[in-house]
């Protein structure tokens, strides 16, 4: 089965740091670009952060640029968001998905992240 | 940065025709892609590369582009299709950047 399963969420304090994982399954991972998408409670999808297949292309938004950090272990199938600096506006699920053809094709199904003092 | 614009809700009755429009000035030079949302669930992709739909995804959904603008059309609209519509492209500015509309209602009345 195709899938994509994201932990390390959780409740975290303002200025502290998470480290977001996903764990990718029936498909050839590193055939394929990964990002992260988030959407903060009643809003709407916010692209996060992109890398290619080996890692040599990378992107973020405006917004988390300097304060996140994505990365992949193709040997363990599995991919990363390193949050530091974490800000309330940062309170969001997060999701991990594949991109094929230009697509967001395969989703996870999110984990929560909530930045509160 | 760049956006792209979507109407913020659009309402249709069952059966008729439902037409969500994305509009941003980069979207003559990059694709334009469509997720369908419903609460509680990820979004899935409904059409890709402005008007291929995958594999799964009903007839009655298709895409067409013309210049800033991208049209996400649902035919003969059933109850299942009301939920949250996003359209997606990338940034042209070369980054490897990607970019998300603001997301659409569809009511079915």
């Amino acid at each position: 089965e195709v899938q994509l399963v994201e932990s390390g969420g959780g409740l975290v304090q303002p200025g502290r740091s998470l480290r977001l994982s996903c764990a990718a399954s029936g498909f050839t991972f590193d055939d394929y670009a990964m990002h992260w998408v988030r959407q903060a409670p009643g809003k709407g999808l916010e692209w996060v952060s992109g890398i290619s297949w080996n890692s040599g292309s990378i992107g973020y938004a405006d917004s988390v640029k300097g304060r996140f950090t994505i990365s992949r272990d193709n040997a363990k199938n599995s991919l990363y968001l390193q949050m530091n600096s974490l800000r309330a506006e940062d309170t969001a699920l997060y999701y991990c998905a594949n991109l094929d053809f230009g697509a967001f094709d395969i989703w996870g199904q999110g984990t929560m992240v909530t930045v509160s003092s | 940065s760049y956006e792209l614009t979507q109407p913020p809700s659009v309402s249709v009755s069952p059966g008729q025709t439902a037409r969500i429009t994305c509009s941003g000035d980069a979207l003559p030079k990059q694709y334009a892609y469509w997720y369908q949302q419903k609460p509680g669930q990820a979004p899935v992709l409904v059409i890709y590369k402005d008007s291929e739909r995958p594999s799964g995804i009903p007839e009655r959904f298709s895409g067409s582009s013309s210049g800033t603008t991208v049209t996400l059309t649902i035919s003969g609209v059933q109850a299942e299709d009301e939920a949250d519509y996003y359209c997606q492209s990338a940034d042209s500015s070369g980054t490897y950047r990607r970019v998300f509309g603001g997301g659409t209602k569809l009511t079915v009345l």
